[in-house]
């Protein structure tokens, strides 16, 4: 069974530093480009960005909202990836999903995980 | 860069059948694949139909999906519609390879 879970939410103040974590199991990881979306209290979904797979150079892409701010990672020993949030603002205030995508043929539907809530405020 | 517009809200009785649009404002709608998304309150949302027209395993074939190029627009099908079939429906396709959602739809099942 495919589990992918988000961790690391939590209240911050503005300006401070977070990392999110997607740590998946049930599937191999290595083949799945990873994205992150959020969705902030009441709004609809926003993507966030994406880390491709090590074989195509694990290039990442950024919404303009977050580059420059926001960074993704990934570690395939460990089935994780990572969202590095920066100087982060009260807009930054969302639930943070990961979702991967089968990057191999036949194609597969995403997976989502549960999400994990940032708050940021002072 | 481009846009996904949906309705906001749709509403239908039970046992009809509904169809939800997803308009892509530039760009072609076949030059990347669309996703659409169910999310009931408090929870994260679940794939019914990716890559246009695929349905995962375990989602009912009442829920379709298709896309049409003369419109520029992708749609949802839900047929025999169910009670439990209210929620938040969200298209999705990519740019640079990073997600782009709509607005989303709010059905009511009544």
């Amino acid at each position: 069974e495919v589990r992918l879970v988000e961790s690391g939410g939590e209240l911050v103040q503005p300006g401070r530093s977070l990392r999110l974590a997607c740590t998946a199991s049930g599937l191999t990881f290595a083949d799945y480009a990873v994205n992150w979306a959020r969705q902030a209290p009441g709004k609809g979904l926003e993507g966030v960005g994406v880390i491709g797979t090590n074989p195509l150079g694990a290039t990442t892409e950024y919404a303009a909202s977050v580059k420059g701010r926001f960074s993704i990672s990934r570690d395939d020993s460990r089935s994780v990836a990572y969202l590095q949030l920066n100087s982060l603002t009260t807009e930054d205030t969302a639930v943070y999903f990961c979702s991967l995508l089968y990057q191999l043929l036949p194609r597969k539907p995403p997976a989502w995980g549960q999400g994990t809530l940032v708050t940021v405020s002072s | 860069n481009f846009l996904l517009t949906q309705p906001r809200s749709v509403s239908e009785s039970p046992g009809k059948t509904v169809t939800i649009s997803c308009t892509r404002s530039s760009g072609s709608i076949a030059n990347n694949y669309v996703q659409w998304y169910q999310q009931r309150p408090g929870s994260s949302p679940t794939t019914l139909i990716y890559a246009d027209n695929e349905r995962p395993s375990g989602v009912p074939d009442r829920f379709s999906g298709s896309i049409d190029s003369s419109s520029n627009s992708a749609s949802l099908t839900i047929s025999g519609l169910k009670t439990e079939d209210e929620a938040d429906y969200y298209c999705q396709s990519y740019d640079s390879n990073i997600q782009v959602f709509g607005g989303g739809t709010k059905l009511t099942v009544l």
